[in-house]
């Protein structure tokens, strides 16, 4: 059975960082693009970042080039996503995916306030 | 970017009644290779996002066949013909031909009347 587990997300002041952890199970990791999207509270699905197999190319949505950082260690099936700057707007559940969109984790909540 | 659209965004649809959502994205989602990348996602209340069309109209696994996934270029629907207390939430549609970025419509708001 296929399985993804967000852990890492808290409260955040503006301007800190906070580092979200993925564990993927039930296939083979090392396969998979793998992605990070965000809801903001009562809102809709923003895509926030992805990664390749092997972590050779990366892309980010707009909004969080040069503050965030996807990466994988396929050794340890894991995904992860560095945040640093952290803005207000920034408030959201991230669900790590993969990059198919066919299967999401439970998500995680980073509140980023003072 | 390609912006997507949906419509309507609140659907109060009768129990046993059918229901149809319809998306449209700015530009032809057509892909190079012959695809046609837009898929439609549910999420229920409280719940995470749940994929059950991809590629236009291909149904998940497990995912009842009252749902059904049309369309070409840059207009998509997605119909339910026969709603069952289950269906509530939110269905969203997403393209993924032209990306960077994957792009998600704004969402449809189904709830029984």
């Amino acid at each position: 059975e296929v399985q993804l587990v967000e852990s890492g997300g808290g409260l955040v002041q503006p301007g800190g960082s906070l580092r979200l952890s993925c564990a993927a199970s039930g296939f083979t990791f090392s396969s998979y693009w793998m992605s990070w999207v965000r809801q903001a509270p009562g809102k809709g699905l923003e895509w926030v970042a992805n990664i390749k197999q092997d972590g050779s190319e990366k892309y980010y949505v707009d909004s969080v080039k040069g503050r965030f950082t996807i990466s994988r260690d396929n050794a340890k099936n894991s995904l992860y996503l560095q945040m640093n700057s952290l803005r207000a707007e920034d408030t959201a559940v991230y669900y790590c995916a993969r990059t198919d969109f066919d299967y999401w984790g439970q998500g995680t909540l980073v509140t980023v306030s003072s | 970017d390609v912006v997507m659209t949906q419509s309507p965004l609140s659907l109060p649809v009768t129990l046993g009644q059918p229901a149809s959502i319809s998306c449209r994205s700015s530009q032809s989602l057509v892909h190079s290779d012959g695809n046609t990348y837009l898929n439609w996602f549910q999420q229920r209340p409280g719940q995470s996002p749940r994929r059950l069309i991809y590629k236009v109209s291909n149904r998940d696994s497990g995912v009842p066949d009252r749902f059904s996934g049309s369309g070409s270029g840059t207009d998509f629907t997605l119909k339910i013909s026969r709603v069952e207390a289950e269906d509530v939430g939110v269905y969203y549609c997403m393209q993924g031909t032209h990306w960077p970025p994957f792009t998600f419509g704004p969402g449809t708001k189904v709830d029984i009347k």
